[in-house]
C-alpha cells in the first residue's frame, strides 16, 4: 500500500478553516485518496473521497496537488464537534481494506 | 438515516472462551468489513467479505476467526478461543456495491475485554 504522511496534531480556533495536510509521492495512478475521521470513543467516519479534481460535500473540501503527491482536507468552519483524529487513506482501485495510519490529531479551540 | 449497528456495545468474556460479534449493516450493502483497534493503537483492517466469502483477509485474521452472513441482515465475526491480545474494539463496516471507491460506513464498535 502506498503511504502517506500526516502531521501528529494540529490545533484551531473555532469557527475558522482548518487545513489538513497530507503527502503521498507514491500514490499510483488508481489510488483513491480518501479521509476518514474518529471522533472520540466513535468507529471511523467518512468525510470526503478524489482521485484527482478537487471535491466538495457538506463537510468538507478537499485539495488534491496537480501531481497527486499531496493533498488537503479543508473544513471551512470548524466546530467543536470536528475534534477528531484524521485519517488520510489511499486505496487502491479493487483493494478493499483501509489502511489505517496514526492519522492528525485535530484539536478545536473554543 | 440508515446506519450500521453492532451488539453488544461491550463483551467481557474469560481466556479461552469463544465470543461472536453481531453486526447489521446497512439494508442495501453488498460488501462487509471488520476492522479492530487495539487501545491506543490504529485501525486495523482484519477481512472483507463480498457474495457469501472472504474476499481479503489480513494476517490477524488466522483460523481462530471466522465470519458469516447467516441471513439476510446480519454479519458476525466470531473468535473461537480468545487470547487476552484479542482484547480491543471491533467495528463492522458496509458499503455499497456501486463504484470501485466508495465510501465504507463503520458501526459503533464492540469492546471485547478478555480476561
Amino acid at each position: 500500500d502506498a503511504k502517506t504522511t500526516q502531521p501528529n496534531s494540529m490545533e484551531s480556533n473555532e469557527e475558522e478553516p482548518v487545513h489538513l495536510p497530507c503527502n503521498h509521492s507514491t500514490i499510483s495512478g488508481t489510488d483513491y485518496i480518501h479521509w476518514y475521521r474518529q471522533l472520540p470513543s466513535q468507529g471511523p467516519e467518512y468525510v470526503i473521497h478524489g482521485l484527482t479534481s478537487n471535491v466538495n460535500n457538506r463537510m468538507a473540501s478537499l485539495a488534491i496537488a496537480e501531481d497527486r503527491k499531496s493533498s488537503t482536507l479543508i473544513l471551512h468552519r470548524a466546530t467543536l464537534r470536528d475534534a477528531a483524529v484524521y485519517y488520510c487513506i489511499l486505496r487502491n482501485f479493487g483493494n478493499e481494506k483501509l489502511t489505517f495510519g496514526t492519522g492528525t490529531r485535530l484539536t478545536i479551540i473554543p | 438515516e440508515p446506519e450500521v449497528t453492532q451488539t453488544p456495545s461491550h463483551q467481557v468474556t474469560q481466556m479461552g472462551q469463544e465470543v461472536i460479534l453481531r453486526c447489521v449493516p446497512i439494508s442495501n450493502h453488498l460488501y462487509f468489513y471488520w476492522y479492530r483497534q487495539i487501545l491506543g493503537q490504529k485501525v486495523e483492517f482484519l477481512v472483507s467479505f463480498y457474495n457469501n466469502e472472504i474476499s481479503e483477509k489480513s494476517e490477524i485474521f488466522d483460523d481462530q476467526f471466522s465470519v458469516e452472513r447467516p441471513d439476510g441482515s446480519n454479519f458476525t465475526l466470531k473468535i473461537r478461543s480468545t487470547k487476552l491480545e484479542d482484547s480491543a474494539m471491533y467495528f463492522c463496516a458496509s458499503r455499497p456495491g456501486t463504484g470501485a471507491s466508495s465510501e465504507q460506513y463503520f458501526g459503533p464498535g464492540t469492546r471485547l475485554t478478555v480476561t
